[in-house]
Parts: structure tokens; C-alpha cells; sequence
């Protein structure tokens, strides 16, 4: 089955630190992949659609300066949360669309403390 | 029983019981339907989907149910087991749209 792999699975640091988290579709090609934000007891909050080769979409309220996106080839995404500060402190999910309309396929998150 | 948290609705239930997971949309439109569970620290997990063109779709214990005219979406556990406790979210898909949108969520407990 689609197999979407996350990384770092849980990262902490001093605030100010710029952390990055890969996404990567395993056994697919995904030219779409997602991101999304839960804080606890939650409901997933979309940030942004990532598109290989060009430029991610960003829900509103979504600073693109501060969660910067890169979608470089069809296998990996890459979120980073730039200069980041304890309000930045979530779980962080990614997923991308299978081929073949099936459902999108989750990473297992990336919980980030930042001190 | 069912009770309403300040943002997770929680359903506990005995090992061996069914459970019912409710869900409700709101847009009319939305013709793709996906339950999720979601384990503690990890990220969700695809159970079952359906399409607006059916009312009932069975898998491997679970049966989800769609009734389209009152906007309402179920998820039936069958003999539930202590593994089945984690939150389960249901999101609704519209048209030719990539991106689902998740429902609040509820947190099943199942105690042995």
C-alpha cells in the first residue's frame, strides 16, 4: 500500500532555532503533497498545499515566510518553521494523494517543542 | 456514553460492544467520504471510504453509512476492542478537489 514517511518524528529546540521536516512518498510518485497543524484534541488544521516544482499554497491566516515549503521532486516535501518560537510548538502532519483516486495517505506527524 | 468535551466529543464503550461514530457535513456538494483514526502521537489512518452514489459500505468489521438527504455520516465498529480506542475523524471531499476537509473528531475509548 502508499506508504508517506515523515522526519524527524519529535524535534526540540531553543526558541530562534529554523527546524525542517521532510515528507517523502515512499512506493509513489505524489506531484501534491499536504500539511497540516493539530494542537491537542484537535481537528487537522490545512497550512498549505505543496506542488512539485512550483510554489505551495498557503491557507490563510498561514505565514509563507514563516513555514516555508519546498516540493523539489515528486517524493519529498520539506516544511520549515523558521525562527521558531514556543507559540510554533504543535504537531505537524504531512500527506500526499496516492495515483489512482484513492485516498490521501498520512505521515506519522512531527511533534515540535520549541523551549 | 456519549459526552461533548470542550473540543473532542468522547464515546466509552465496552471491549466486545459495537460503537457508533457519528459525523455531520455540511456541503451539500461534497460526494467523497473517508474515516480516519488517529492513534495517539501518530497520524491518521485510512479505514474506510465512500462515495456519494451509495447509503452503506462494509470492511473488515466496520460498516460506514451515508444519508445524504440529512447530511450525516456514521462509522459502526463492530465488537469493539481496546485497539480500537483512538480518535476517529470523518472528512468530506468535493468535486474534483485534492483536499479533504476533517471533521471535529471523537475519541473512542474502549475499556476492557
Amino acid at each position: 500500500g502508499a506508504v508517506v514517511s515523515q522526519h524527524p518524528s519529535w524535534v526540540i529546540c531553543k526558541s530562534g532555532t529554523s527546524v525542517k521536516i521532510e515528507c517523502r512518498s515512499l512506493d509513489f510518485q505524489a506531484t501534491t503533497m499536504f500539511w497540516y497543524r493539530q494542537f491537542p484534541k484537535q481537528s487537522l488544521m490545512l497550512m498549505a498545499t505543496s506542488n512539485e516544482g512550483s510554489k505551495a499554497t498557503y491557507e490563510q491566516g498561514v505565514e509563507k515566510d514563516k513555514f516555508l515549503i519546498n516540493h523539489a521532486s515528486l517524493t519529498l516535501s520539506t516544511l520549515t518553521v523558521t525562527s521558531a518560537h514556543p507559540e510554533d510548538s504543535s504537531f505537524y502532519i504531512c500527506s500526499a494523494d496516492p495515483p489512482g483516486n484513492q485516498p490521501q495517505h498520512f505521515g506519522d506527524g512531527t511533534r515540535l517543542s520549541i523551549l | 456514553g456519549e459526552s461533548v468535551g470542550l473540543h473532542l466529543p468522547t464515546l466509552s464503550v465496552q471491549e466486545g460492544d459495537n460503537s457508533i461514530i457519528n459525523c455531520a457535513y455540511s456541503n451539500s456538494a461534497s460526494d467523497y467520504f473517508i474515516w480516519y483514526k488517529q492513534e495517539s502521537g501518530k497520524g491518521p489512518q485510512f479505514i474506510i471510504d465512500i462515495r456519494s452514489n451509495m447509503d452503506k459500505r462494509q470492511g473488515q468489521r466496520v460498516t460506514v453509512l451515508l444519508n445524504k438527504t440529512v447530511k450525516h455520516l456514521s462509522l459502526q465498529i463492530a465488537a469493539t476492542q481496546p485497539g480500537d480506542s483512538a480518535v476517529y475523524f470523518c472528512a468530506e471531499r468535493t468535486g474534483g478537489s485534492y483536499i479533504p476537509t476533517f471533521g471535529r473528531g471523537t475519541s473512542l475509548i474502549v475499556h476492557p
